[in-house]
């Protein structure tokens, strides 16, 4: 399996500001997926980024609100912005490794906004 | 549209007892994948098995294994001689391949929060 990691692992925010969550895969893949785990819910996925084209979003999720960056096969950005005590949740990123279909995912990063 | 229910959000039992996780699972594809993933207090999420939806045969490893019964849209865990350290929460999912080139998406069910008790 891969080793993603991520950063910053915690953080604690003001509302209004915004922050911006790197994850980072030790081997080349073509799809990173970015979720939402809201506390004490299950994992919403926000996001699919492909390499050399714009993000994917699903229904309820806005470029506006958490643009994505994917500059190479190995590094993706999530940004969460203008953010407000309800993005309190774990933002997890993962891979998909197309020749087992299989998605291993980060640690998460764990966001508090005041 | 797709859908994963664990029906159970939490069970609780006392060390080495067995314990079977739910899940069902809605689809309207022929082909799909079925997964399961562990989330300790950590935050992580550990992934534990895929299922191919062709492939029917229960597996096990160690003190897990898996049932999948496609007639039913089942595909349910159980944890043979509960450990402490198997406390955390159990996801089911479901994975379905997208037209738009926007690869895989998982649908994930509810969890199971598992509390095993000394």
């Amino acid at each position: 399996s891969a080793v993603i990691s991520q950063k910053p692992s915690r953080d604690i925010c003001q509302r209004g500001t915004s922050l911006t969550i790197q994850c980072q895969v030790d081997s080349q893949v073509t799809m990173m997926f970015w979720y939402r785990q809201q506390p004490g819910q299950s994992l919403t996925l926000i996001a699919t980024a492909n390499q050399g084209s714009e993000a994917t979003y699903e229904s309820g999720f806005v470029i506006d609100k958490f643009p994505i960056s994917r500059p190479n096969l190995t590094f993706s950005t999530l940004t969460v912005s203008n953010m407000s005590p309800e993005d309190s949740s774990i933002y997890l990123c993962s891979v998909d490794r197309t020749s087992t279909d299989t998605q291993y995912f980060g640690p998460g990063t764990r966001l508090t906004v005041l | 549209a797709q859908k994963v229910t664990q029906a159970q959000t939490e069970i609780s039992v006392v060390e080495k007892e067995d314990v079977t996780l739910d899940c069902v699972y809605e689809t309207r594809d022929t082909t799909y994948y079925l997964f399961w993933y562990k989330q300790p207090p950590s935050g992580e999420l550990v992934f534990l098995i895929r299922r191919n939806s062709f492939d029917e045969q229960n597996e096990i490893s160690g003190r897990y294994s898996w049932n999948f019964q496609k007639s039913t849209s089942s595909f349910n865990f159980t944890i043979t001689a509960s450990q402490v350290v198997d406390s955390a929460v159990y996801f089911c999912a479901l994975s379905a391949t997208r037209n738009n080139n926007a690869g895989n998406m998982l649908t994930f069910g509810g969890g199971t929060r598992l509390m095993v008790k000394p």
